[in-house]
């Protein structure tokens, strides 16, 4: 089956202890990507990433780090997080001439205390 | 800088009337936009985007460059149609791949 997955799926932290959101696709999308989700303020994008090695900056990449090094990949990592990084985080992958066809995971909450 | 502005975050309408979600865009090149969908316990999916003027499930969005507007609109609302309703933004072309979503518009359909 086509899907995206995102492990955690709930998660509990405190501040400062470093955490590592995993996101896997099946599809061979060259492109994914990162996003949060906040009342009020909609989906953003933190980074995404056109294929291997190749990552780039959204909207909110503060406080967040992203790797590629394979094609089926695409970590969040917060070294630090704090608790305004309390958010539901979402992955997707598409292909690279169709990024606006965006396929999603199922969503990862975490809360930092 | 690109921005996607919907205003409206929460729209209730009776089932059987009209439906019209506002979206309105900032870009300064050639945008691509599109729609996107997240159903109760359901993932957000897309529901269809301007470069194919295609109808998805009754609903269709044209793009207005001189009013920079996207708005979603269903002649007939149905109670399925409640959901959460996502405007995107992208470029085109190479180096033009962040994607901007609006804030979003809950539907609620009214038996």
């Amino acid at each position: 089956e086509a899907q995206v997955t995102q492990n955690p799926r709930y998660l509990i932290t405190v501040t400062g202890k470093k955490l590592t959101v995993t996101c896997s696709q099946n599809m061979n999308h060259e492109y994914m990507s990162w996003y949060r989700q906040d009342p009020g303020l909609g989906l953003r994008q933190i980074y995404y990433s056109m294929n291997v090695e190749v990552t780039d900056k959204g909207d909110v990449p503060e406080g967040y780090k992203v790797s590629r090094k394979e094609k089926r990949n695409f970590p969040l990592i917060l070294e630090s997080p704090s608790p305004n990084q309390t958010s539901l985080y979402f992955c997707a992958s598409s292909f690279r001439l169709e990024i606006n066809e965006q396929f999603f995971g199922p969503g990862t909450r975490l809360t930092v205390l | 800088a690109q921005r996607v502005t919907q205003p409206e975050k929460l729209l209730s309408v009776f089932k059987g009337a009209p439906v019209e979600l506002k979206c309105n865009y900032s870009y300064s090149g050639s945008p691509e936009l599109f729609w996107y969908v997240q159903y109760s316990r359901q993932r957000l999916q897309l529901l269809l985007r301007h470069i194919s003027r295609e109808s998805i499930k009754g609903f269709t969005a044209d793009l207005n460059k001189g009013e920079t507007s996207f708005h979603l609109k269903k002649p007939f609302a149905q109670e399925e149609d409640s959901a959460m309703y996502y405007c995107a933004l992208s470029g085109r072309g190479f180096g033009n791949e962040k994607l901007t979503f609006g804030t979003g518009t809950r539907l609620t359909i009214i038996p």
